[in-house]
């Protein structure tokens, strides 16, 4: 069955270091979103993407946050100067259509350790 | 503001012990309430969509129903591999973005 699947599966970054968080979503989906997790908090929404451009973002996504599509199959997140609270498990999810009988496949996630 | 709550937070079964979890939800004209599955260290796992009030969908042991303010997921004679965190997310209004709630860590002991 096709995947989602996310590299590294742990990160271990000094704060104020930059990191990229790599996705390689299912191949064809069309709509991509990044979600973090903190530990034993909700998952929560960070951004959605589609047609090379950003659909929404949640008050999270602030301007230390990008997203990309570098080539016709990774999708990225990356954090420009890390922060102690960005650590958390970072997942990737695609769908084939943002409608909601679409449901988003997700990711195992990134583990992202601030130090 | 859309919001997601679970209950129970936790939930210990003996095997073959029926049970149900609960969502309730606030969200201005549901798009679609989805279950998942969340094993530690893993990404959730998709279970079940559900749109309109009435619907039930089934996978073995797992039966999700809907009315218009909350979801049951009821398991039918648990097994220890069962164990794992179910999460319940609605799309916002925009149906854009899922909102999750905290999740019910259910635990089945043989």
């Amino acid at each position: 069955e096709p995947e989602v699947t996310q590299t590294p599966s742990h990160q271990v970054t000094q704060m104020g270091q930059e990191v990229i968080l790599r996705c390689v979503p299912i191949s064809n989906h069309l709509y991509f979103y990044w979600y973090r997790q903190i530990l034993g908090q909700k998952v929560e929404f960070l951004v959605s993407f589609y047609n090379n451009e950003i659909s929404e973002k949640s008050e999270i996504f602030d301007d230390q946050f990008s997203v990309e599509r570098p080539d016709g199959s990774n999708f990225t997140l990356k954090i420009r100067s890390t922060k102690l609270e960005d650590s958390a498990m970072y997942f990737c999810a695609s769908s084939s259509d943002s409608r909601s009988n679409q449901p988003q496949h997700f990711g195992d996630g990134t583990r992202l350790s601030i130090l | 503001e859309d919001q997601v709550t679970q209950s129970p937070e936790a939930l210990r079964l003996q095997e073959g012990e029926s049970s149900s979890l609960n969502c309730s939800y606030t969200v201005s004209g549901l798009r679609g309430l989805f279950w998942y599955r969340q094993d530690p260290g893993k990404g959730p796992e998709f279970l079940f969509t559900l749109y309109s009030a009435g619907e039930e969908k089934e996978k073995e042991r797992l039966k999700a129903t809907l009315t218009k303010k909350e979801s049951f997921l009821h398991i039918t004679a648990p097994k220890p591999e069962d164990s794992a965190t179910y999460l319940c997310a609605v799309f916002n209004q925009a149906g854009t973005a899922l909102i999750f709630g905290k999740g019910t860590t259910l635990s089945v002991s043989s």
